[in-house]
C-alpha cells in the first residue's frame, strides 16, 4: 500500500523560508520511472504544480516559481523535501505531495498540509 | 487563467450522464501528451480517476470514462450518484512551458 504524508510548519511569516517534508512508504525512489511531485491549492482555488524529482535525481520546477524552489530527496529515509523561499501571503495554500508514475500522472496523493503565511 | 480550460461547473440529476470538457492547445494535449483526471471532494486530497486519457485505476467504477482527441479531452460520468458531487481536474504536460499543468477545475453538482 502506497502512502504519502506531508509535514512542516502550519504558519510562516512573510519573507521567511518554508520547508516541507513528504514521507512516503510502499515504494522506493530508487525504482526507475518513479518520482515525487509537489502540488499546492490556495483556498477555494485550483491545483498548481510546483516541483518534481525523479528516481535518477532529475529535478523540474514550475517556471513561475523556479527561482524560489528547491526539491531534494533522501532515499534512505523515504523522504522528499520542498523548500520555498521568500514566502508571501499569496502562498497560503494546502501543499500536497504525490507519487508520479510514467513521467506524467500523479498516481497517489498525500492528505495535504495547510500552510498559512501571515505576520 | 489555466493552461487547460474546463467549465467552472456542471450539474445533473441522479442517474443522468454528464460530461466535463478539458481544452488544451498544440503544446500539451495537441502535442500528444496524455490527459489525466482527478476527483476532489472538498477538504480531501485529489484522487486519480482516469489516467492516460481513458484508463481507470483499480477500484474506480466503470461509470467514469475518459476520451481525448486532438487538443481536447472529456470526462463522462454515467448513472450519476450523490457521491459523485466533487471537483474534477484534468492534468497534462505542456512542452512550451516545460511544466505539468492542471485545468481550473469543474464543480459537479448532483441535483
Amino acid at each position: 500500500q502506497i502512502t504519502l504524508k506531508e509535514s512542516g510548519p502550519t504558519l510562516v511569516k512573510p519573507t521567511q523560508t518554508l520547508t516541507l517534508t513528504c514521507t512516503f512508504s510502499g515504494f522506493s525512489l530508487t525504482t526507475g520511472g518513479v518520482g515525487v511531485g509537489w502540488i499546492r491549492q490556495p483556498p477555494g482555488k485550483a491545483l498548481e504544480w510546483l516541483a518534481l524529482i525523479y528516481w535518477n535525481d532529475e529535478k523540474f520546477y514550475s517556471p513561475s516559481l523556479k527561482s524560489r524552489l528547491t526539491i531534494t530527496k533522501d532515499t534512505s529515509k523515504s523522504q522528499v523535501d520542498l523548500t520555498m523561499t521568500t514566502m508571501d501571503p499569496v502562498d497560503t495554500a494546502t501543499y500536497f505531495c504525490a507519487r508520479v508514475r510514467a513521467a506524467s500522472v500523479f498516481e497517489s496523493w498525500g492528505q495535504g498540509t495547510l500552510v498559512t503565511v501571515s505576520s | 487563467q489555466s493552461v487547460l480550460t474546463q467549465p467552472p461547473s456542471v450539474s445533473g440529476a441522479p442517474g443522468q450522464r454528464v460530461t466535463i470538457s478539458c481544452t488544451g492547445s498544440s503544446s500539451n494535449l495537441g502535442a500528444g501528451y496524455d490527459v489525466h483526471w482527478y476527483q476532489q471532494v472538498p477538504g480531501i486530497a485529489p484522487k486519480l480517476l482516469i489516467y492516460d486519457n481513458d484508463n481507470r485505476p483499480s477500484g474506480v467504477p466503470d461509470r467514469f470514462s475518459g476520451f481525448k482527441s486532438g487538443t481536447s479531452a472529456s470526462l463522462a460520468i454515467t448513472g450519476l450518484q450523490a457521491e459523485d458531487e466533487a471537483d474534477y481536474y484534468c492534468q497534462s504536460y505542456d512542452n512550451y512551458l516545460s511544466a505539468w499543468v492542471f485545468g481550473g477545475g469543474t464543480k459537479l453538482t448532483v441535483l
